[in-house]
């Protein structure tokens, strides 16, 4: 079964541009969360969908979107980059995005905004 | 306030000997506890979780993990560590009584070398 899949894996952005990154859930699985990790703040929840619909929200501004459409793949979206965007963003996927099922989690995609 | 702790930033150990990552936790309700394990360039991967039950919890690569509810503790430990062992650990904490992701906590992470 294949994994996680997460395009670009590498994109390098200027401030002030606009910024989409895709994930492909594992087959079936209808629960896809977005994490950013850095160095400093560490791993932060961004949000959550399930069924196309987002179910819960983390502490980001509202310049971070997402969006899944009716195949479970993801996709979030980075509006007026700022250079405190410079993460590694994770993508996950699990059954039903219940604690008690187990999250896969994509290569991430390591994005630098300069 | 909900937090998790991982006191070790970094740890080196020669392979073959044995490890033990600590990870502590300040949590209002009965917890879940998780332990990840990321390499270089990849997302992470579960080692092993804790709902209920017993204890000491076993996990893949020859993993295992106690709770210590009276420690508020969650150390993770193999016996005997390999090259590929080398990577960056995450504990990771959430509630019983909230069940979805976006109320898991990660700790800082642990990072591990692996001396030939």
């Amino acid at each position: 079964k294949a994994g996680v899949t997460q395009t670009p894996r590498y994109l390098i952005k200027t401030r002030g541009q606009q910024v989409t990154l895709s994930c492909s859930p594992i087959s079936g699985h209808r629960s896809v969360s977005w994490y950013q990790q850095t160095p400093g703040q560490g791993l932060q929840f961004l949000f959550e969908y399930f069924s196309e619909t987002q179910r819960n929200k983390g502490n980001f501004p509202g310049r971070f979107s997402g969006r899944q459409f009716s195949n479970s793949r993801s996709e979030m979206n980075v509006s007026t980059l700022e250079l405190g965007d410079s993460a590694l963003y994770l993508c996950a996927s699990s059954s039903t995005g219940a604690t008690t099922d187990t999250q896969y989690f994509g290569p991430g995609t390591r994005l630098t905004v300069l | 306030a909900q937090s998790v702790t991982q006191p070790d930033i970094h740890i080196t150990v020669s392979e073959g000997a044995s490890l033990e990552l600590r990870c502590n936790y300040s949590y209002g309700a009965t917890p879940y506890l998780f332990w990840y394990v990321q390499s270089p360039g990849q997302g992470l991967q579960l080692l092993l979780k804790y709902f209920s039950g017993d204890t000491l919890v076993q996990g893949i690569k020859g993993f295992e993990a106690e709770f210590k509810r009276s420690q508020s503790s969650f150390n993770l430990r193999k016996p005997s560590v390999h090259w590929s062992d080398a990577a960056e650990y995450f504990c990771a904490v959430g509630a019983q009584t909230k069940t979805s992701y976006d109320k898991v906590i990660f700790g800082p992470g642990t990072s591990l070398s692996v001396i030939p």
